[in-house]
């Protein structure tokens, strides 16, 4: 069946490093999402990636869309305390289904 | 932006018992849904409350157990029918805003026990 991994499950980074996780679909997807959940908090929609090959930038956030549609990053460089959270991606298969990724929690150490 | 609230924030129910869940939006949405969290796991798509019909379910969810109303374009409910320890979870809605396809706002989630 459809799933939507994402790599690494658990990232502790020093304040200041770079952070990078990795979603992939088994399947092409037709748009992918990307949510921040702080600890004890809901999803946060970010941005939203349609196109084959998109990147998108939010100030330290870069957001990529693989060429394929099957696989998406989010790179955050120069991390903060303020980035601390699970990051989600999220897409719609061609068959208009809708799957979360697993999420990748990132601790950012002082 | 829109307010998207949720009733009870938490609740700590007895097992064979139902819980209602309610979410309401200050502005007119096109998507609600309902999902489910456990602690430190990803969501899971419970079902899409459609408004004037039945919700559509996700595999592996039930209207029996999950009987899910939807009156109006701002306000939905989750029933938890039946309650068992394993339905402990965070029960998050989402919307969709016209014409914004496929970004979900989230509410503040319910957190449900079950003893």
């Amino acid at each position: 069946g459809q799933q939507v991994m994402q790599i690494p499950q658990y990232q502790h980074v020093q304040e200041g490093e770079d952070f990078t996780t990795y979603c992939n679909s088994s399947t092409t997807l037709s748009n992918i999402q990307w949510y921040k959940q702080r600890p004890g908090g809901h999803p946060v929609f970010l941005i939203q990636l349609v196109k084959s090959g998109e990147v998108k930038k939010q100030k330290r956030l870069t957001f990529q869309f693989g060429e394929a549609k099957k696989n998406s990053s989010l790179h955050i460089t120069a991390t903060q305390t303020t980035d601390v959270g699970t990051y989600f991606c999220a897409g719609t298969n061609t068959g208009n289904q809708f799957y979360f990724g697993t999420g990748t929690s990132l601790t950012v150490i002082p | 932006s829109a307010v998207i609230s949720q009733k009870p924030s938490r609740d700590i129910c007895q097992r064979g018992t139902s819980l209602t869940i309610q979410c309401q939006v200050d502005s007119q949405v096109t998507m609600m849904f309902w999902y489910r969290q456990q602690p430190g796991q990803s969501l899971t798509l419970i079902a899409t409350a459609n408004q004037g019909s039945e919700a559509t379910y996700e595999s592996g969810f039930v209207i029996d157990k999950f009987p899910i109303s939807r009156p109006n374009l701002t306000f939905s409910t989750l029933t938890v029918s039946n309650m068992s320890p394993e339905d402990s979870s965070i029960y998050l809605c989402s919307v969709e805003f016209p014409g914004i396809y496929y970004e979900q706002y989230f509410g503040p989630g319910t957190r449900l026990t079950v003893t």
